[in-house]
């Protein structure tokens, strides 16, 4: 069974950076297309990123795009995402999620982002 | 983008009693040369992450209850609990994963009556 752990999340001001991450075990990581999903307080989900597993494939949300960088080690199990330029829209739960494709089968518990001052 | 419609926004169905929710996309989501729908379900517990429910439309995940159905074709998809349990209370999203990026439907409440 694939387990996700999110770490990085905490409380940024406004045009600051963060790092996320995401530790994967209990599957071969380097054949899992990976992907990030946040979701606002009280709100749905929306699609941030997602990278394939050679990372030939690299996609992003418009509204990120530019300001957000996902990347992946494949010899750490380890899937990354690099928040430069906070915004206070930007405050939301991230997961990672792995994906058969674009199928997300599996998803961690999530790590909370406050962009505030 | 192809924009996921969710109806209802909520609902609030009786133990046993069956439960419907319907998914619309903005554009076919059927790819034609595989006859496939690129359309999944999720069930997000309170305090949870989402959980995938069905895929391809129709297909359920491993693991998942055997009461939960989904069904549809082209733009207009159906989550069907048949018979609800009081674990299924849930927030209950649809993706659409045909074209980048990747939408999902604006949730659906589902409760106890």
């Amino acid at each position: 069974e694939v387990q996700l752990v999110e770490s990085g999340g905490g409380l940024v001001q406004p045009g600051g950076s963060l790092r996320l991450s995401c530790a994967v075990s209990g599957f071969t990581f380097s054949s899992l297309w990976m992907h990030w999903v946040r979701q606002a307080p009280g709100k749905g989900l929306e699609w941030v990123a997602d990278i394939k597993q050679d990372e030939s494939e690299i996609h992003y949300v418009d509204s990120v795009k530019g300001r957000f960088t996902i990347s992946r080690d494949n010899a750490k199990n380890l899937l990354h995402l690099q928040m430069n330029s906070l915004r206070a829209e930007d405050t939301a739960v991230y997961y990672c999620a792995s994906g058969r494709g674009w199928i997300l089968d599996n998803w961690g518990q999530g790590t909370l982002v406050t962009v505030s001052s | 983008d192809i924009v996921m419609t969710q109806s209802p926004d909520s609902l609030a169905v009786s133990l046993g009693e069956r439960a419907t929710i319907n998914c619309r996309s903005s554009q076919n989501i059927l790819y034609s040369s595989n006859y496939k729908n690129y359309l999944a379900w999720f069930q997000q517990r309170p305090g949870q992450p989402p959980k995938l429910l069905i895929y391809w439309a129709s297909t359920r995940e491993s693991g998942v209850p055997d009461r939960f159905s989904g069904s549809g074709s082209g733009t207009d998809f159906t989550l069907t609990i048949s018979s609800l349990q009081a674990e299924d209370v849930a927030v209950y999203y649809c993706q659409q994963y045909y074209s980048g990026p990747i939408t999902f439907g604006q949730g659906t409440r589902l409760e106890i009556k």
